[in-house]
Formats: structure tokens, sequence, C-alpha cells
């Protein structure tokens, strides 16, 4: 069974810049999820998806971060405009039953 | 504002001895807790989970919970070298949205 996949693995971008990471959760997994993982901490949570439709974005700085999961499969969370404290890995996880998320190799942003 | 607290460590333990690793909650509806293991630019994989009151034991894993004293535990017997990680401690407060809560984790230390 092929994994949790993310794209890209790195970005480097500067400050007030666009951005955009990619997920494609495993197949058949109806719930995704977005975090956001400082250096130092643990993985926050930013959204959770059921299917194409949102369950919690409370955690989600609405101003700067969207997201989206167009056809119930694939997502794409984007930042307009980015700000150094956006420095983080970016980990989706995708999941049929809350105790067995299953996270993707994540997506290291850093904004100069 | 649900928390989840760990002592960041580092934790060191001497090989072939027991690591215990610690974690207490703030909200007291928490249904189900999880341990997840995260190697140094790796995603978090999730170790064993844990939602009764006492003991669970997989392998040479142990996670104990206790409900009352909102704490949550895992052991680690004769640990190995491999076993150095970074330990992150989840909740889950039930309900639709099942998005984990994390805390910052407890960097564990195996001296060979």
């Amino acid at each position: 069974e092929a994994g949790v996949a993310q794209s890209p693995r790195y970005k480097i971008i500067e400050k007030r810049q666009s951005v955009a990471f990619w997920c494609n959760p495993i197949s058949g997994h109806a719930t995704l999820y977005w975090y956001q993982q400082i250096l130092g901490q643990g993985p926050k949570l930013l959204i959770q998806f059921q299917n194409n439709g949102v369950v919690d974005d409370s955690q989600l700085p609405k101003d700067r971060f969207s997201a989206e999961r167009l056809k119930g499969v694939d997502s794409t969370l984007k930042i307009q405009p980015a700000k150094l404290e956006d420095s983080a890995v970016y980990l989706c996880a995708s999941t049929t039953k809350v105790y067995e998320q299953y996270f993707g190799p994540g997506t290291r942003l850093t904004v100069t | 504002q649900k928390e989840v607290e760990q002592n960041s460590g580092p934790l060191s333990v001497p090989e072939g001895a027991i690591a215990s690793l610690n974690c207490t909650y703030s909200d007291r509806g928490s249904q189900s807790f999880f341990w997840y293991r995260q190697y140094s630019g790796k995603s978090p994989e999730l170790i064993m989970f844990i939602y009764s009151n006492g003991d669970k034991e997989d392998g040479r894993f142990t996670a104990q919970l206790n409900k009352a004293s909102q704490y949550v535990s895992l052991l680690i017997r004769d640990s190995q070298p491999s076993d150095s990680a970074t330990y992150l401690c989840a909740v889950h407060s039930g309900g639709g949205a099942d998005g984990l809560t994390f805390g910052k984790g407890t960097h564990l230390i195996i001296q060979p």
C-alpha cells in the first residue's frame, strides 16, 4: 500500500511571497489532515477534511492560509502572503480510523 | 484550550534499561491517547494507542493510562540505540473533529 505523498519536500521563499503544498492521501482514506510542526514543537492541527468537506479549521490562520480538497482526494494548502513565523514542516496525514493516522514525509518551508 | 504537556528532555537512558516517558493532558473529556516516535528529519510514526485505564503492551512497549490523574506514560523495555528519537504524546478528544493535540515531545537518548 502506497503511503501519503507530499510535494515539494523543501521550499525556500521570501516573506510576503506565496507558496502551495500538495498532498495525495492513501487510497480510500476519506479523512485528511494538515498539521504544522515548528522546530522543537509537536504537530499542530491546521485543518481536517472529511471527503471534500471541512470538519475543523479552527486553528487555520484564515487571513493567510487556505486549503482545499477537490473531489475528496488530493489536497492543497496555500500560504499567501508568507511570514517568517510560517517557517515549519507542513505534514499531511490521512486515515480511515482516528487511531491510525498515517503521516506523509512533510514539506519543510523556510521563509527568509 | 486543550494542552498536552511533556518534559522536553533530553532523557538519557543506558542501553538495555527501561525508558519511561510521561505525558499529562488538560482536557478531562479526552478519549484516546497516542504515542508517536519521530526521528530527526522524519515524520511521526504511530507506536501505540490506548483508550482504557490501565496498561497496554505491544512487544517492548507498554502504554499506561490513568484518566483520573490525566496521565499517560510509555515504557520502553530493553532500550536499544535505535530507540533514540523524539516521542510525541497525542490526545484525541472525541467527536467528529478528530485531529490530534500533540505535546512538544520528549527527546530520548539511549546510550550504548
